[in-house]
């Protein structure tokens, strides 16, 4: 049974870019949270998809979005990268009310 | 404003020797609390979580205790190995709220 999976482990881009982050749950898990963790910071949540719609939403801008898909895979976008969005972005699932689980996460750095 | 920190940013401990990570939080509202474990380049692990209505749980190697009168956590894990070696946080939530709250995180760094 796999865990949750995480793609791609690494991404550079440039100022301005556009980036698309994807994230596989658990099997079984139908919620799906996406968090960004700076170096030597704890996470902190972006927002969290349940049956296809963002259903709770962190102190982010717009800038960031997402989307889930049937199958419950999720993405996270984000447009006109900034140097500071350079962080561990960490996907986490759940079954309704139970406990989340993490990926290894994507290391996106900005140059 | 609602906060989860942690006292201690790094602790070193003996290999043998047992371990005590602190946090505290802020906000009275949170009854669940969860400490997780990050090596490097991996996601946070679970470890073990606590709900408010229980002031102490166990597990294996590993003890939460929760104080609500003075907002604290702590982890205990005993007999502390190599393997222990990683940045631990606890995080908390609360009833009706979907997001985690995590704190800074303590690195443990066990001597052999």
């Amino acid at each position: 049974d796999a865990g949750v999976t995480q793609s791609p482990t690494h991404l550079i881009k440039t100022r301005g870019q556009q980036v698309t982050l994807r994230c596989s749950p658990k099997s079984g898990h139908d919620t799906v949270s996406w968090y960004q963790q700076a170096l030597g910071q704890g996470p902190q949540f972006i927002f969290q998809y349940y049956e296809e719609e963002e259903r709770q939403r962190g102190n982010f801008p717009d800038r960031f979005s997402g989307h889930q898909f049937p199958n419950y895979s999720s993405e996270l976008n984000v447009n006109a990268l900034l140097l500071g969005d350079s962080a561990l972005y960490l996907c986490a699932s759940s079954l309704e009310g139970t406990r989340s689980y993490f990926g290894a996460g994507t290391r996106l750095s900005v140059l | 404003g609602e906060s989860v920190g942690l006292h201690l940013p790094t602790l070193s401990v003996q290999e043998g020797d047992n371990s005590i990570i602190n946090c505290a939080y802020s906000n009275s509202a949170s009854d669940y609390f969860i400490w997780y474990k990050q090596e490097s380049g991996k996601g946070p692990q679970f470890i073990i979580d606590i709900r408010s209505n229980m002031d102490k749980r166990q597990g294996q190697r590993v003890t939460v205790l929760l104080n609500k009168t003075v907002k604290h956590l702590s982890l205990q894990i005993a007999a502390t190995q190599p393997g222990d070696s990683a940045v631990y946080f606890c995080a908390e939530n609360r009833t009706g709220r979907r997001a985690l709250t995590f704190g800074s995180g303590t690195r443990l760094q066990v001597q052999p």
